[in-house]
């Protein structure tokens, strides 16, 4: 079964600042999807930015970014000129052949003014 | 407005009390499942259907029941709640098995089982 693995329970980032959220997972398989999930006090869970794996290319969006390295298995979130409406806890997912959605622990993302 | 529901929103109710927990979507989606959420685990799936009365496991679905009777409505079903089953529940939907198709969440149902 495919693991996702999120090592940072917390971070903080001054507003304005890029801060990184660092995302590994697991998985034997060649083809899958990757996700950063957004889930503000409101719990709500908003979709972020999505990678397929096999596309070199990392996704953009706005001020959301990837480092998508497919050897290292690694799918880190770069948020740029961090927001206070940045603050949320943000997910890793995983989506196999399988369809199956496999999320990671998550990273509570603080934003100091 | 595209969207997921979920019933109902908060729930407190007592070990043994069977209950249900509504969703539905109206999207036209194919694609429905439920999770909950525990602090430090994430989301973990606990069934999913890929189409009306086609339902699959997922990680974590002891205790529970589920149904896909209509394509707009996956209800979750809890015949004997116990206490390790208090936690935040989602119910989520997306339009077919495309691997970079958005899934949709509802609100989510916080369910305190005492």
């Amino acid at each position: 079964a495919q693991t996702v693995t999120q090592s940072q329970p917390e971070m903080s980032v001054q507003e304005a600042e890029t801060v990184t959220l660092s995302c590994t997972y697991d998985t034997s398989e060649s083809d899958y999807y990757l996700f950063w999930y957004k889930q503000p006090p409101s719990r709500q869970m908003i979709l972020v930015i999505r990678q397929e794996a096999y596309k070199q290319q990392n996704a953009t969006e706005n001020r959301f970014s990837v480092n998508f390295q497919k050897a290292a298995k690694s799918f880190s979130l770069k948020i740029s000129d961090s927001q206070l409406g940045d603050a949320a806890m943000y997910f890793c997912a995983y989506r196999g052949a399988g369809n199956m959605l496999t999320f990671g622990g998550g990273t509570r993302l603080m934003v100091k003014p | 407005e595209a969207q997921v529901t979920q019933n109902p929103r908060y729930l407190i109710t007592v070990t043994g009390k069977k209950l249900t927990v509504t969703c539905s979507q109206n999207m036209n989606h194919e694609y429905m499942s439920w999770y909950r959420q525990d602090p430090g685990l994430g989301l973990r799936q606990i069934y999913y259907s890929m189409n009306v009365e086609v339902t699959d496991k997922g990680d974590v679905p002891e205790g529970y029941k589920v149904s896909r009777k209509e394509k707009r409505n996956f209800p979750l079903i809890l015949e004997s709640p116990s206490p390790n089953q208090t936690s935040l529940y989602f119910c989520a939907s997306r339009p077919g098995l495309a691997g970079l198709n958005e899934q949709f969440f509802g609100p989510g149902t916080r369910l305190t089982v005492l």
